[in-house]
């Protein structure tokens, strides 16, 4: 099992480019997040997915968009980058929908934008 | 005030020592509790959940006190490869709001 994975790995952008962050994860989890981490704070909720076809707004939801593909897959969309979006995002998924279920995460996706 | 505070360190101890982390959290709802490890440029792990009793997995010791809102984690015997930043994490109400503080840097010097 891979677990989760993510795409880019790094990423330049210039301000106003769009892109998007894709996120899979092969263990059958319902749940789904986007994180980013900056240096000095914790990791803050951007969106998370409870399960397939739903979505929710977290902490920083604005300046980005996201899709439940289906079960696996979760994209991050940044629909024109701003340099304040230069940052660490990171994908997780967990089991379900309870607070308790541990979380996975991929490796994280370095973004700058200039 | 943030929600969830930790000393950012760094600890720099020697190995075999005992450090302990502290961990604040502001919201008195919160329901779930844990510590992740994350290496240097890479995720963050779980390292183990907090339980209201108390949990012990190996040299690693949590606590949780609700009275006083923390929750803390004892490293015994510290190695080399405990080297890391430590996450407190807490979850409100059994939902999705994950909260994550901005961590504890541990140095283990040999």
């Amino acid at each position: 099992n891979a677990g989760v994975t993510q795409t880019p790995k790094f990423q330049v952008l210039k301000t106003g480019q769009s892109m998007t962050l894709q996120c899979a994860q092969d263990m059958n989890h319902n749940s789904m997040y986007w994180y980013r981490q900056d240096p000095g704070m914790g990791l803050r909720l951007i969106y998370y997915s409870a399960s397939e076809g739903t979505t929710d707004k977290g902490e920083v939801p604005n300046g980005y968009n996201v899709s439940r593909l289906n079960k696996r897959e979760f994209s991050l969309r940044l629909e024109s980058a701003a340099p304040s979006q230069t940052s660490v995002y990171f994908c997780a998924s967990s089991v379900g929908t309870s607070g308790s279920n541990e979380q996975f995460f991929g490796p994280g996706t370095r973004l700058t934008v200039l | 005030r943030k929600e969830v505070e930790q000393d950012p360190g760094p600890f720099n101890v020697p190995e075999g020592a005992t450090v302990a982390f502290n961990c604040t959290y502001s919201n008195s709802a919160s329901q779930s509790f844990f510590w992740y490890r994350q290496d240097c440029r890479k995720e963050p792990k779980l390292l183990m959940s907090v339980y209201s009793s108390g949990n012990e997995d190996g040299r690693f010791t949590a606590q949780l006190n609700r009275a006083s809102q923390y929750i803390s984690l004892l490293i015994r015997d510290s190695k080399l490869s405990d080297s890391a930043t430590y996450l407190c994490v807490v979850n409100e109400n059994y939902g999705q709001n994950f909260v994550f503080g901005p961590g504890t840097r541990l140095s283990v010097l040999p």
